[in-house]
């Protein structure tokens, strides 16, 4: 199966400044790369798929980029909303998984 | 507007089994894939399998093989998943959650439903 390491495990960022969040694959794959956002007590929610297209509703603030084995999900501006863990997943190979996650948290 | 709601709470002792249910409504249920996702206390998220409502086909995650069942209701849009043989490393917050239908993505999911194995 596919391992999905993120980094860093915790990211401390100030309201308005920018974030970075880093996926690997252990191995490549070309677009089957989404990213979710979980807050404390509640589901993970879908905030972008294939690489870098952003699902219904989620804010022009986060984008997506990568290939291969490396992604990273960005942050431009953070809200004091975006204060969550942030998960990657792969689809490219069954069985689905997930990346241990990043925490952002106030700095 | 879509919406998965699952049952509540279980606590179990090891050697037992829980069956969770997700029901869904909004959308047409035969029309989706349907997974379940767990999370152990402070983890992250462990795919488990899915389901097809429609064709009845099942695909489950290699580490689950034997122990899960995961079965549908389509008079009721409901999802079921059965665990058993629990430990208490079974003991975790299981999602289900809805496949996008046109990517392997999770675009919808339940509220989750704790799992407690304890003796």
């Amino acid at each position: 199966e596919i391992v999905m390491t993120q980094s860093p495990a915790t990211l401390s960022v100030s309201p308005g400044e920018r974030a970075t969040l880093s996926c690997r694959a252990s191995q490549s794959f070309s677009t089957n790369l989404a990213w979710y956002q979980q807050k404390p007590g509640q589901a993970p929610r879908l905030l972008i798929y294939d690489v870098s297209t952003r699902a219904t509703g989620i804010p022009a603030r986060f984008s997506g980029s990568g290939s291969g084995t490396e992604f990273t999900l960005t942050i431009s501006s953070l809200q004091s909303e975006d204060f969550a863990v942030y998960f990657c997943q792969q689809y490219d190979t069954w069985p689905l998984t997930f990346g241990g996650g990043t925490k952002v948290q106030i700095k | 507007q879509v919406q998965l709601v699952q049952s509540g709470a279980e606590v179990k002792e090891p050697g037992a089994s829980v069956k969770v249910s997700c029901k869904a409504s909004g959308y047409s249920f035969t029309g989706y894939f349907f997974h379940w996702v767990r999370q152990a206390p402070g983890q992250g998220l462990e795919w488990m399998g899915r389901i097809n409502p429609n064709i009845d086909y099942r695909s489950y995650a290699r580490k689950f093989r034997g122990r899960v069942t995961m079965t549908r209701d389509t008079s009721t849009s409901t999802g079921y998943m059965e665990l058993t043989s629990l430990t208490s490393d079974d003991t975790a917050v299981y999602y289900c959650a809805r496949e996008s239908a046109t990517t392997s993505t999770l675009d919808y999911w339940g509220q989750g439903t704790l799992v407690t194995v304890s003796s």
